[in-house]
Protein backbone atom coordinates (compact mmCIF):
# COMPACT_ATOMS: atom_id res chain seq x y z
CA UNK A 1 0.00 0.00 0.00
CA UNK A 2 1.10 3.60 -1.11
CA UNK A 3 0.75 4.53 2.92
CA UNK A 4 3.05 1.98 4.58
CA UNK A 5 6.39 1.49 4.07
CA UNK A 6 8.95 -1.10 4.64
CA UNK A 7 12.57 -1.88 3.17
CA UNK A 8 12.48 -5.29 1.11
CA UNK A 9 15.29 -7.48 2.28
CA UNK A 10 16.83 -7.91 5.71
CA UNK A 11 19.29 -10.20 6.35
CA UNK A 12 20.61 -11.45 10.02
CA UNK A 13 22.52 -14.34 11.53
CA UNK A 14 20.93 -16.71 13.87
CA UNK A 15 20.87 -15.50 17.10
CA UNK A 16 21.40 -12.03 16.25
CA UNK A 17 18.30 -8.98 16.74
CA UNK A 18 16.21 -8.49 13.77
CA UNK A 19 14.58 -4.94 13.45
CA UNK A 20 11.79 -4.57 11.05
CA UNK A 21 10.97 -1.05 10.43
CA UNK A 22 8.13 0.60 8.64
CA UNK A 23 6.49 3.91 8.28
CA UNK A 24 2.85 5.11 7.91
CA UNK A 25 1.17 8.33 6.55
CA UNK A 26 -1.82 8.67 8.63
CA UNK A 27 -1.77 9.97 12.14
CA UNK A 28 -5.04 8.73 12.07
CA UNK A 29 -4.40 4.92 12.77
CA UNK A 30 -5.88 3.42 15.52
CA UNK A 31 -3.83 0.16 15.50
CA UNK A 32 -0.76 -1.03 13.58
CA UNK A 33 -0.05 -4.67 13.11
CA UNK A 34 2.36 -7.05 12.06
CA UNK A 35 2.11 -10.25 10.40
CA UNK A 36 4.33 -12.87 9.33
CA UNK A 37 3.89 -14.99 5.87
CA UNK A 38 5.57 -18.17 4.95
CA UNK A 39 5.68 -19.08 1.55
CA UNK A 40 2.52 -20.36 0.04
CA UNK A 41 0.47 -19.75 3.55
CA UNK A 42 -1.83 -17.08 4.55
CA UNK A 43 -0.80 -14.30 7.22
CA UNK A 44 0.03 -15.07 10.88
CA UNK A 45 -0.80 -12.11 13.27
CA UNK A 46 2.20 -11.76 15.55
CA UNK A 47 1.48 -8.57 17.44
CA UNK A 48 -0.18 -5.46 17.23
CA UNK A 49 -0.09 -2.12 19.39
CA UNK A 50 -2.42 0.30 20.22
CA UNK A 51 -2.03 3.83 18.86
CA UNK A 52 -1.78 5.69 22.53
CA UNK A 53 1.34 3.19 23.41
CA UNK A 54 4.65 3.40 22.81
CA UNK A 55 6.04 -0.09 23.40
CA UNK A 56 4.67 -3.68 23.89
CA UNK A 57 6.65 -6.80 24.30
CA UNK A 58 5.53 -10.24 23.95
CA UNK A 59 8.38 -12.74 24.37
CA UNK A 60 11.09 -12.85 21.65
CA UNK A 61 9.29 -9.74 19.81
CA UNK A 62 9.03 -5.56 21.12
CA UNK A 63 7.72 -3.40 19.07
CA UNK A 64 8.07 0.14 19.26
CA UNK A 65 6.15 3.09 18.24
CA UNK A 66 6.89 6.57 17.69
CA UNK A 67 3.69 8.34 16.63
CA UNK A 68 5.09 11.85 15.99
CA UNK A 69 7.73 10.24 13.30
CA UNK A 70 4.92 7.48 11.90
CA UNK A 71 7.52 4.77 12.51
CA UNK A 72 7.04 1.53 13.92
CA UNK A 73 9.31 -1.23 14.18
CA UNK A 74 8.97 -4.78 15.21
CA UNK A 75 12.19 -6.35 17.16
CA UNK A 76 12.96 -10.36 16.84
CA UNK A 77 15.34 -11.04 19.65
CA UNK A 78 17.26 -14.60 19.48
CA UNK A 79 16.48 -14.67 15.37
CA UNK A 80 15.98 -18.14 14.74
CA UNK A 81 15.92 -20.12 10.61
CA UNK A 82 12.29 -20.50 11.50
CA UNK A 83 12.32 -16.72 11.43
CA UNK A 84 12.60 -16.46 7.85
CA UNK A 85 9.52 -15.20 5.69
CA UNK A 86 8.16 -11.95 4.80
CA UNK A 87 6.87 -9.63 7.39
CA UNK A 88 3.95 -7.56 6.83
CA UNK A 89 3.37 -4.06 8.68
CA UNK A 90 -0.52 -2.72 8.67
CA UNK A 91 -2.40 0.35 9.50
CA UNK A 92 -6.11 0.31 10.68
CA UNK A 93 -7.76 3.77 10.64
CA UNK A 94 -11.46 3.05 11.71
CA UNK A 95 -12.92 5.94 9.10
CA UNK A 96 -16.67 5.56 9.56
CA UNK A 97 -17.92 2.15 8.70
CA UNK A 98 -14.13 1.44 7.57
CA UNK A 99 -11.84 -1.51 9.48
CA UNK A 100 -9.69 -2.09 6.56
CA UNK A 101 -5.97 -2.66 7.16
CA UNK A 102 -3.46 -1.23 4.46
CA UNK A 103 -0.46 -3.18 4.44
CA UNK A 104 2.82 -2.42 3.28
CA UNK A 105 4.45 -4.30 0.52
CA UNK A 106 6.31 -6.59 2.70
CA UNK A 107 10.02 -7.16 4.06
CA UNK A 108 11.97 -10.35 3.59
CA UNK A 109 13.59 -11.85 6.42
CA UNK A 110 16.37 -14.05 6.25
CA UNK A 111 18.09 -15.80 8.75
CA UNK A 112 21.34 -17.60 8.02
CA UNK A 113 22.55 -20.69 10.20
CA UNK B 1 -13.65 -24.76 13.11
CA UNK B 2 -10.13 -24.04 14.11
CA UNK B 3 -9.09 -21.20 11.68
CA UNK B 4 -10.39 -19.30 8.63
CA UNK B 5 -10.49 -22.04 5.69
CA UNK B 6 -10.63 -20.78 1.89
CA UNK B 7 -12.11 -23.11 -1.02
CA UNK B 8 -10.41 -23.92 -3.36
CA UNK B 9 -6.88 -23.52 -2.54
CA UNK B 10 -5.68 -23.46 -6.22
CA UNK B 11 -8.25 -22.32 -9.02
CA UNK B 12 -6.78 -22.13 -12.74
CA UNK B 13 -9.67 -20.44 -14.97
CA UNK B 14 -9.85 -18.89 -18.54
CA UNK B 15 -9.91 -15.68 -19.38
CA UNK B 16 -13.64 -14.19 -19.83
CA UNK B 17 -14.80 -17.30 -17.33
CA UNK B 18 -16.73 -16.62 -14.37
CA UNK B 19 -15.05 -17.87 -10.60
CA UNK B 20 -16.74 -18.11 -7.31
CA UNK B 21 -14.26 -18.11 -4.06
CA UNK B 22 -15.24 -19.32 -0.87
CA UNK B 23 -14.89 -18.09 2.76
CA UNK B 24 -15.32 -19.64 6.20
CA UNK B 25 -14.92 -17.39 8.92
CA UNK B 26 -13.85 -18.76 12.35
CA UNK B 27 -17.24 -19.91 14.61
CA UNK B 28 -18.66 -16.62 16.08
CA UNK B 29 -17.01 -14.41 14.36
CA UNK B 30 -19.24 -11.65 12.88
CA UNK B 31 -16.76 -9.39 10.57
CA UNK B 32 -15.85 -10.56 7.65
CA UNK B 33 -13.07 -9.09 5.19
CA UNK B 34 -11.55 -10.01 1.61
CA UNK B 35 -7.95 -9.26 0.21
CA UNK B 36 -6.26 -9.44 -2.70
CA UNK B 37 -2.85 -9.94 -2.83
CA UNK B 38 -0.50 -9.40 -6.18
CA UNK B 39 2.37 -10.74 -5.98
CA UNK B 40 5.63 -9.38 -3.66
CA UNK B 41 3.05 -6.65 -2.74
CA UNK B 42 1.12 -6.65 0.20
CA UNK B 43 -2.84 -7.64 1.03
CA UNK B 44 -5.05 -4.55 -0.61
CA UNK B 45 -8.63 -4.32 1.07
CA UNK B 46 -11.58 -5.69 -1.17
CA UNK B 47 -14.60 -5.36 0.97
CA UNK B 48 -15.60 -5.64 4.59
CA UNK B 49 -18.63 -8.18 5.57
CA UNK B 50 -20.52 -6.70 9.19
CA UNK B 51 -23.47 -9.67 9.96
CA UNK B 52 -24.83 -10.29 6.41
CA UNK B 53 -24.31 -6.69 5.34
CA UNK B 54 -21.34 -5.01 3.01
CA UNK B 55 -20.62 -1.95 5.42
CA UNK B 56 -17.68 -1.35 2.91
CA UNK B 57 -17.09 -2.51 -0.46
CA UNK B 58 -14.82 0.47 -1.62
CA UNK B 59 -11.95 -1.52 -2.03
CA UNK B 60 -13.49 -3.46 -5.08
CA UNK B 61 -12.01 -2.67 -8.14
CA UNK B 62 -15.10 -2.85 -10.58
CA UNK B 63 -18.71 -4.28 -11.20
CA UNK B 64 -17.17 -7.23 -12.31
CA UNK B 65 -16.23 -8.03 -8.30
CA UNK B 66 -18.99 -9.35 -6.09
CA UNK B 67 -19.49 -10.71 -2.84
CA UNK B 68 -22.61 -12.19 -0.70
CA UNK B 69 -22.19 -13.53 2.94
CA UNK B 70 -26.15 -14.00 2.98
CA UNK B 71 -26.32 -16.18 6.50
CA UNK B 72 -24.03 -13.60 8.08
CA UNK B 73 -20.90 -16.94 8.27
CA UNK B 74 -19.77 -18.49 4.87
CA UNK B 75 -18.73 -15.46 2.45
CA UNK B 76 -18.25 -15.76 -1.43
CA UNK B 77 -16.49 -13.31 -3.64
CA UNK B 78 -17.51 -13.96 -7.19
CA UNK B 79 -15.41 -12.58 -10.12
CA UNK B 80 -17.34 -12.45 -13.61
CA UNK B 81 -15.47 -12.01 -17.27
CA UNK B 82 -11.99 -12.85 -15.63
CA UNK B 83 -9.03 -10.83 -16.52
CA UNK B 84 -5.24 -11.95 -16.42
CA UNK B 85 -5.07 -9.07 -14.17
CA UNK B 86 -7.28 -10.84 -11.88
CA UNK B 87 -4.55 -13.38 -11.21
CA UNK B 88 -3.62 -13.01 -7.14
CA UNK B 89 -4.07 -14.73 -3.87
CA UNK B 90 -7.46 -13.89 -2.81
CA UNK B 91 -7.30 -13.87 1.10
CA UNK B 92 -9.89 -13.87 3.96
CA UNK B 93 -10.04 -12.77 7.05
CA UNK B 94 -12.73 -12.86 9.91
CA UNK B 95 -12.90 -10.89 13.74
CA UNK B 96 -15.08 -11.48 15.96
CA UNK B 97 -16.61 -8.10 16.03
CA UNK B 98 -16.31 -4.58 13.63
CA UNK B 99 -13.17 -3.78 15.94
CA UNK B 100 -11.34 -6.90 16.75
CA UNK B 101 -8.56 -8.47 15.18
CA UNK B 102 -8.75 -9.91 12.05
CA UNK B 103 -7.17 -13.50 11.40
CA UNK B 104 -6.58 -14.54 7.80
CA UNK B 105 -7.13 -17.70 5.84
CA UNK B 106 -4.67 -19.33 4.02
CA UNK B 107 -5.85 -17.96 0.47
CA UNK B 108 -7.35 -18.60 -2.68
CA UNK B 109 -4.36 -18.87 -5.33
CA UNK B 110 -6.35 -17.76 -8.51
CA UNK B 111 -4.48 -17.67 -11.95
CA UNK B 112 -6.28 -16.85 -15.36
CA UNK B 113 -4.90 -17.33 -18.36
Amino acid sequence: GEDVEQSLFLSVREGDSSVINCTYTDSSSTYLYWYKQEPGAGLQLLTYIFSNMDMKQDQRLTVLLNKKDKHLSLRIADTQTGDSAIYFCAERLDVGASRQLTFGSGTQLTVLP
Amino acid sequence: GAGVSQTPSNKVTEKGKYVELRCDPISGHTALYWYRQSLGQGPEFLIYFQGTGAADDSGLPNDRFFAVRPEGSVSTLKIQRTERGDSAVYLCASSFGPGETQYFGPGTRLLVL
